[in-house]
């Protein structure tokens, strides 16, 4: 059974990088799509952006580029790097993994993120 | 682009039926899922491609599309289906969209 277990830093200032990093373990890369997958506090989800285990990538057009997610086959993870992070980046992070586009059928615990100066 | 539209909550009595919208969907492609979440837990997925249910979710979860309206019944409702319901949807051109969640209430 696929479990993903995610990390990475949780208070950050304004204009900083938000890095976060997913491990797969009990299953491989191949023939999905990993994704990210926030959640505002008190708020709904959003869709951040996803990968291939070729490497090919798609993005939430309201990120504006600063998200870029990369993947590492040899140790079984990818990852997410948010640049220039402001207040309205504070949510919930989560890594997940789709069996097709939108059915994520694995996730990770989550991490929140908070942006404070 | 905007959020799929849902209503900010719905509410029933154990043993009822209720059902949760979600306008806004492209009914071009048959992608939408639908996610149960409890307080401070990950999403879980119950409903994908419109109709379809992962296993080990309950019967008592259907999805069901009209137009661009993407609805998910729950039936017999028992008191641990109280929880957040998020849709999704794929619109095309490689994006994914999320609806603003759905609180379920059971009285």
């Amino acid at each position: 059974q696929v479990q993903l277990q995610q990390w990475g830093a949780g208070l950050l200032k304004p204009s900083e990088t938000l890095a976060l990093t997913c491990a797969v373990y009990g299953g491989s890369f191949s023939g999905h799509y990993w994704s990210w997958i926030r959640q505002p506090p008190g708020k709904g989800l959003e869709w951040i952006g996803e990968i291939n285990y070729r490497g090919a990538t798609n993005y939430n057009p309201s990120l504006k580029s600063r998200a870029t997610i990369s993947i590492d086959t040899s140790t079984n993870q990818f990852s997410l790097h948010l640049n220039s992070v402001t207040a309205a980046d504070t949510a919930v992070y989560f890594c997940a993994r789709s069996l097709l586009l939108t059915a994520y059928i694995t996730w990770g615990q989550g991490t929140l993120a908070t942006v404070s100066s | 682009q905007s959020a799929l539209t849902q209503p900010a909550s719905v509410s029933g009595s154990p043993g009822q039926s209720i059902t949760i919208s979600c306008t806004g969907t492209n009914s071009d492609y048959n992608l939408v899922s639908w996610f149960q979440q409890h307080p401070g837990k990950a999403p879980k997925l119950v409903i994908y491609e419109v109709t379809q249910r992962p296993s080990g979710v309950s019967s008592r979860f259907s999805g069901s599309r009209s137009g661009n309206t993407a609805s998910l019944t729950i039936s017999g409702l028992q008191a641990e289906d109280e929880a957040d319901y998020h849709c999704c949807s794929y619109q095309g051109n490689n994006q994914v969209i999320f609806g603003g969640g759905t609180q379920l209430t059971v009285l």
